[in-house]
Formats: structure tokens, C-alpha cells, sequence
């Protein structure tokens, strides 16, 4: 069966510093990856999908950039974290035959 | 345009019995597939029931129930005998296409609390 896996599952971080966070599928390939972003009692906005190893589409123009190193890693990156980009990041996969599938999500707090 | 509207302020309903929760959708795509998540406090996303737009019956999954009505744009969620763990938020959420470029597009959410 296919399992997502997403870490941290909180994080705290200053204004400035980097950010990485890290999702991986197991149990299918070439799957469809996504990151959400979730500000706070709001709904899900689409930050990026990736169809394929190296291939990004972002959403929304933002202070962050998403990598597809490998087949089933998905990373989100920030180089200088803003107060803004506080909110919960959950990743999620998906393929033809499926609806989307979640990470257990990450709360970024950047102080 | 909004693409999913979830309109309903925080909604109540009484252990035991059925809530309805709304949701409308807005596409000119044939192939579309509509979906609710249930989020509780915990955070975590769980899929609750998918409708395709080619399905000539409204989607079932136990005690959720969608409620298809295609000439309207809605697909509405019935949960029935609710249960005090139904306490959450719920999303409606679309996805247009069919190919690999496809994406799930959420509504902003409802509230559901379920009282004892």
C-alpha cells in the first residue's frame, strides 16, 4: 500500500533563516506530488505540482521554490524565511486512479 | 471566479442525527471529479468520497453520502447518524481533467460541530 511521509511535523524558525521541508512516497511511481499551504482556519491554497523528476510548476509567484530530486521526494525550500510564510505546509501525492493523498503536515512558525 | 464555494457559516447539529453540508462548483471542463476531506483539529486530511462528473449515481461511502446534482454545480455532503469524532473541518475540492497535469482545487471550508 502507499504510505506519505512528511517531517517535521513542527518547526520554528527566525525571520531570515533558511527552510527546508522534506515528503516521500512509497508504494507507486511517478506519482503526481503536490505542496498546500494552510494559513490558519483557512482553506488549502496550491503552492506547487510536479508531474515528474525535475519538473515544477508553481502556483502562486512567493518567497519559496520546490525541488523533485528523485521520483517520490518532493522538497519545499526557502533561502530567507518571511513572518508571512508561517502556516501549515501539508504535501500530498496523487495518480490517475486515486484522489489526493496527505502528509500529516508540517506547522512552521517563523518568529 | 471562485471554482469551489463553501458558503455556510460554522454549522451545528445534534448526535444522531443527518447534516448536510454545501458545496458548488464552477468548471466549463467535462471530465471533473469532485472530493471532500475531512480535517479535524489534528490537522491531518482525510478523504472522505469522490464523485466523477460521468457517474450516474451519487457517490456512497457509509455514512457519507454526496449529493450530485450536476445542472446545479453542487455537490453537496450528507453525513447521516452524526457522531460527536464528525467535529471538524470539512473541504470541497475539484479536480478538472483527467490528465497529468490535474490538480485538486479546495473550497475555503466548513465547520461542522456535533453536539452531545
Amino acid at each position: 500500500s502507499q504510505t506519505i511521509h512528511q517531517w517535521p511535523a513542527t518547526l520554528v524558525q527566525p525571520v531570515g533563516s533558511p527552510l527546508s521541508l522534506e515528503c516521500t512516497v512509497e508504494g507507486t511511481s511517478n506519482p503526481n506530488l503536490y505542496w498546500y499551504r494552510q494559513a490558519a482556519g483557512r482553506g488549502l491554497q496550491l503552492l506547487f505540482y510536479s508531474v515528474g523528476i525535475g519538473q515544477i510548476s508553481s502556483e502562486v509567484p512567493q518567497n519559496l521554490s520546490a525541488s523533485r530530486p528523485q521520483d517520490r521526494q518532493f522538497i519545499l525550500s526557502s533561502k530567507k524565511l518571511l513572518l508571512s510564510d508561517s502556516g501549515f505546509y501539508l504535501c500530498a501525492w496523487m495518480d490517475r486512479n486515486s484522489p489526493l493523498h496527505f502528509g500529516n503536515g508540517t506547522r512552521l512558525t517563523v518568529t | 471566479a471562485q471554482k469551489i464555494t463553501q458558503t455556510q457559516p460554522g454549522m451545528f447539529v445534534q448526535e444522531k442525527e443527518a447534516v448536510t453540508l454545501d458545496c458548488t462548483y464552477d468548471t466549463s471542463d467535462p471530465s471533473y471529479g469532485l472530493f471532500w476531506y475531512k480535517q479535524p483539529s489534528s490537522g491531518e486530511m482525510i478523504f472522505l468520497i469522490y464523485q466523477g462528473s460521468y457517474d450516474q449515481q451519487n457517490a456512497t461511502e457509509g455514512r457519507y453520502s454526496l449529493n450530485f446534482q450536476k445542472a446545479r454545480k453542487s455537490a453537496n455532503l450528507v453525513i447521516s447518524a452524526s457522531q460527536l469524532g464528525d467535529s471538524a473541518m470539512y473541504f470541497c475540492a475539484m479536480r478538472e481533467g483527467l490528465g497529468a497535469n490535474s490538480k485538486l482545487t479546495f473550497g475555503k471550508g466548513i465547520t461542522l460541530s456535533v453536539r452531545p
